[in-house]
């Protein structure tokens, strides 16, 4: 069961330049998540999809675009990237009760370390 | 609004203290709290959430909903306690996280 698995590990890329993180997941969960860590900023959340066929915004969306494949699969995009999108990305998925519930909780992968230059 | 607050960024004590990491919350309604430990070059996980009210690995939070806070203790630190931690907030039906700014910690011999 490899849970969530995402793509590159590790990626260089020039200023202007674009390419997709990839992201899937293998627990038939319906949400799906993309975060950046930076130090002292902590994880802010760029998009998320809470089912198939939908997106939102989350709390940096600006320079990223994101794709709901299908249910296991979420795919993030940086269209021109920028040194400021210089960071380590999560992908995450999730069900969630719609109360408390013992199960609640959210899944991440491994990361992706993307430096901008 | 939701938000989620970890005053300190770096915390270090020594092997045997008793730690205790802040997490103090914003959110009007119910909030599902969680704490998430990321271990050196590992993928963030769950260590554990208000609702359980259990211990992990001799970790504790209580909420405390007068003062909106989730603060994690441990009464003896132990080395390979040593790692970024995270406290989340989860709002009432909301389908995401929010996360706080994540303290790490560090363990002295």
């Amino acid at each position: 069961n490899a849970g969530v698995t995402q793509t590159p590990k590790f990626q260089v890329l020039k200023t202007g330049q674009s390419m997709t993180l990839q992201c899937a997941q293998d627990m038939n969960h319906n949400s799906m998540y993309w975060y950046r860590q930076d130090p002292g900023m902590g994880l802010r959340l760029i998009y998320y999809s809470a089912s198939e066929g939908t997106t939102d915004k989350g709390e940096v969306p600006n320079g990223y675009n994101v794709s709901r494949l299908n249910k296991r699969e979420f795919s993030l995009r940086l269209e021109s990237a920028a040194p400021s999108q210089t960071s380590v990305y999560f992908c995450a998925s999730s069900d969630w009760a719609n109360g408390l519930a013992n199960g609640n909780t959210i899944y991440f992968g491994e990361g992706s370390w993307l430096t901008v230059v | 609004a939701q938000r989620v607050t970890q005053p300190e960024k770096l915390l270090s004590v020594f092997k045997g203290a008793p730690v205790e990491l802040k997490c103090n919350y914003s959110y009007s309604g119910s909030p599902e709290l969680f704490w998430y430990v990321q271990y050196s070059r590992q993928r963030l996980q769950l260590l554990l959430r208000h609702i359980s009210r259990e211990s992990i690995k001799g970790f504790t939070a209580d909420l405390n909903k007068g003062e909106t806070s989730f603060h994690l203790k441990k009464p003896f630190a132990q080395e390979e306690d040593s790692a970024m931690y995270y406290c989340a907030l989860r709002g009432q039906g909301a389908q995401k996280l929010v996360f706080g700014q994540g303290t790490r910690l560090t363990i002295n011999p």
